[in-house]
């Protein structure tokens, strides 16, 4: 089982329609997580970051962390052409300086 | 623009060969990453250099090799290449020792034929 589970089939959504992406992990160590998008051949470019459970919000994003579960969400609202990207959680564990990935969402938002 | 600086953005290279890709960090970042990314696996965390001490390996082959330099820019070194070596290759960089918010650059494509 890898560490960190993310669908990476391709989400095609209507403009303005709500995104919702997720991820599961094994790794109970994990405290830190991230979402990172990533256009086509650049980098990838922090989005949301959470420390433990709970809900954070940043404009039309929304990250949701369920330790319990060891799952987490992002929600994209009013969704644009402009986020038609490759959407990554990542998490780390306390002190730990290594990033583990999931595979990306790709998402294409259709005018 | 995250302000970290990878250069080449792309090279073509023949199975055997050497290469050296290059980073500079966001300025004042002390840490700098690298990771490689490829369709069937992923963002694999290869190495991290902390003010030029190396502070956490993950999975780095044995013929790739990196340092950080007194200036804190990085070289990442890729040698005896094979085919599967072609990805993407990403730096990143963060302030401090703890690599839980970090900024990548915009990668070194290789290709290896």
């Amino acid at each position: 089982q890898k560490e960190v589970e993310q669908d990476p089939g391709p989400l095609s959504v209507p403009e303005g329609a709500i995104v919702s992406l997720n991820c599961t992990y094994s790794n109970s160590a994990f405290q830190y997580f991230m979402w990172y998008r990533q256009y086509s051949r650049k980098g990838p470019e922090l989005l949301m970051y959470t420390y433990s459970s709970g809900n954070k919000e940043d404009g039309r994003f929304t990250a949701q962390v369920d330790k319990s579960s060891k799952y987490i969400s992002l929600f994209i609202r009013d969704s644009q052409p402009s986020d038609s990207a490759t959407y990554l959680c990542a998490m780390s564990a306390n002190g730990n300086n290594r990033l583990a990935f999931g595979k990306g969402n790709q998402v294409v938002v259709i005018p | 623009d995250s302000g970290v600086t990878q250069t080449p953005k792309h090279l073509i290279t023949a199975t055997g060969q050497r290469v050296t890709l290059r980073c500079s960090p966001r300025s004042g970042d002390l840490s700098v990453y690298w990771y490689q990314q490829s369709l069937d696996q992923g963002l694999q965390f290869l190495i991290q250099y902390y003010n030029g001490e190396e502070r956490a390996k993950g999975n780095i082959l044995e013929r790739f090799s990196a340092q950080q330099f007194p200036d804190l820019h990085s070289e990442l070194n890729l040698s005896s290449l094979e085919l599967g070596d072609s990805a993407l290759y990403f730096c990143a960089s963060s302030s401090g020792v703890s690599g839980n918010t970090i900024y990548f650059g915009e990668g070194s494509w290789l290709t290896v034929v």
